[in-house]
């Protein structure tokens, strides 16, 4: 019930795409789903993150879609640029202090000219 | 904002050495702090919960004995690979909650631990 299911494992996006990345949950309690932006060899950078009360969050080129019946969100990246090529990674966790973060289990995406 | 400065980026040690990790909080005071395994291609393991005054919590099949924590102040926790291996090479990441109104985590910038 802590996974955090996470589709797909790779993408190849043309620039000037759009890359979709969704992800899957079965905690009800869970009530913050962030998304992290992770390059080789640093850590994980908050990208963008929602809260059940709301369907849609935009920031920049960034939107994230978030489904509480379904129980599913998705991460939109507009316009990418091959400087969005990076290693993906969605979470969950419930609020309150110190609850530990549930990760996905990430998505390679690769911006091609 | 919130920052955890985390060091050393990189360290390489010889089998049967032990390596620390540390993780400051920078103009905030953390008094939890999670401590992540990444292997390559692969997602953040949950190590262990480290709270500021108590004993850390480790998930289960973490060898605690090897994978020391110490999370002796608010702005301070430590991770020590014991009698490292080169089976416990992988990257290392640390994480406090930003508490207070904001919510979210912010990470370190990570550890590359390589045990030659």
């Amino acid at each position: 019930q802590q996974q955090v299911k996470q589709s797909p494992q790779s993408l190849i996006v043309q620039k000037g795409g759009i890359s979709i990345i969704n992800c899957a949950y079965e905690n009800t309690a869970f009530d913050y789903f962030p998304w992290y932006q992770q390059f080789p060899g640093k850590g994980p950078a908050l990208l963008i993150a929602i809260r059940p009360d709301v369907s849609e969050k935009k920031e920049g080129r960034f939107t994230i879609s978030f489904n509480k019946s379904a129980k599913q969100f998705s991460l939109h990246i507009m316009d990418s640029q091959p400087g969005d090529s990076a290693t993906y990674f969605c979470a969950a966790s419930t609020t309150g202090g110190g609850n530990k973060l549930t990760f996905g289990t990430g998505t390679q995406l690769k911006v091609e000219l | 904002g919130a920052v955890v400065s985390q060091h050393p980026s990189r360290v390489i040690c010889k089998s049967g050495t032990s390596v620390k990790i540390e993780c400051r909080s920078l103009d905030f005071q953390a008094t939890t702090m999670f401590w992540y395994r990444q292997f390559p291609k692969q997602s953040l393991m949950l190590m262990a919960t480290s709270n500021e005054g108590s004993k850390a919590t480790y998930e289960q099949g973490v060898e605690k004995d090897k994978f020391l924590i110490n999370h002796a102040s608010l702005t301070l926790s430590t991770l020590t690979v014991t009698s490292a291996h080169p089976e416990d090479s992988s990257f290392y990441i640390c994480s406090a909650p930003l508490g207070g109104r904001a919510y979210g985590y912010t990470f370190g910038s990570g550890t590359r631990l390589t045990v030659v």
